[in-house]
């Protein structure tokens, strides 16, 4: 799906295990993106990150999630501690410079038991 | 916050038939995206607009730009079976890729046979 790469499709966990989700750019991407769906929602944002950076955290929960996007290696998105409510797709999109539009991996379905 | 709403929210067409559906916003855009999701899968792009009164053509789509920065929409041509899937419209404040974007609650569209 345009080349952003993320994996894996589908995860499971129990309440209260850690969460990793893990976001590959597409080639020359160097804008990061997370976004969360509930099923017949529209997709919600949640956090924007360059390289080392994070630009806008705005819609990421305050507690339990945290994001990075290091110089080498895919960007993370970590949930700690999960609950039921955290049941969602979350998808990463990666833009380039300028008036480049964001292009979405196929999402990662996180199932809580 | 900003907020998306796009209708129908649903519709059930035949094939062969035009399909026409808008999404309207409570504040401005400088950016609308039009985006299509399949089940199990991500967001994929169909067509991106920078300029108010813009009208721009993907093969059977046609979008346009309102106006007043606050609406778009979205015609598709003669459908067809592959047109089935979720369409979202999606507004970015600025003209350039690197900042979140607001989707709206989405128009499913059905074939029937």
């Amino acid at each position: 799906n345009a080349g952003v790469m993320q994996n894996p499709r589908h995860l499971v966990r129990r309440r209260g295990q850690e969460a990793r989700l893990r976001c590959s750019p597409m080639k020359g991407h160097s804008h990061v993106y997370w976004y969360r769906q509930l099923p017949e929602e529209g997709l919600k944002f949640m956090v924007y990150l360059q390289k080392e950076n994070i630009i806008d955290e705005s819609g990421m929960p305050k507690e339990r999630f945290s994001a990075e996007f290091p110089k080498e290696g895919p960007s993370i998105l970590r949930i700690q501690q999960v609950v039921r409510g955290d049941s969602a797709a979350y998808f990463c999109a990666s833009s380039g410079t300028g008036d480049q539009p964001q292009h979405f991996g196929d999402g990662t379905r996180l199932s809580i038991l | 916050g900003q907020q998306l709403n796009q209708s129908p929210q649903s519709m059930f067409i035949q094939e062969g038939e035009d399909v026409s559906m808008n999404c309207t916003s409570s504040s401005i855009f400088n950016t609308w995206l039009w985006y299509k999701q399949d089940p199990g899968e991500g967001p994929v792009l169909l067509i991106a607009l920078y300029k108010a009164g813009e009208l721009t053509s993907n093969g059977r789509l046609t979008a346009q730009f309102g106006i007043t920065r606050k609406d778009s929409f979205l015609n598709i041509s003669a459908s067809i079976p592959s047109d089935v899937g979720i369409y979202f419209c999606a507004g970015q404040s600025t003209n350039f890729g690197n900042e979140k974007l607001t989707f709206g609650t989405g128009t499913r569209l059905t074939i029937i046979p």
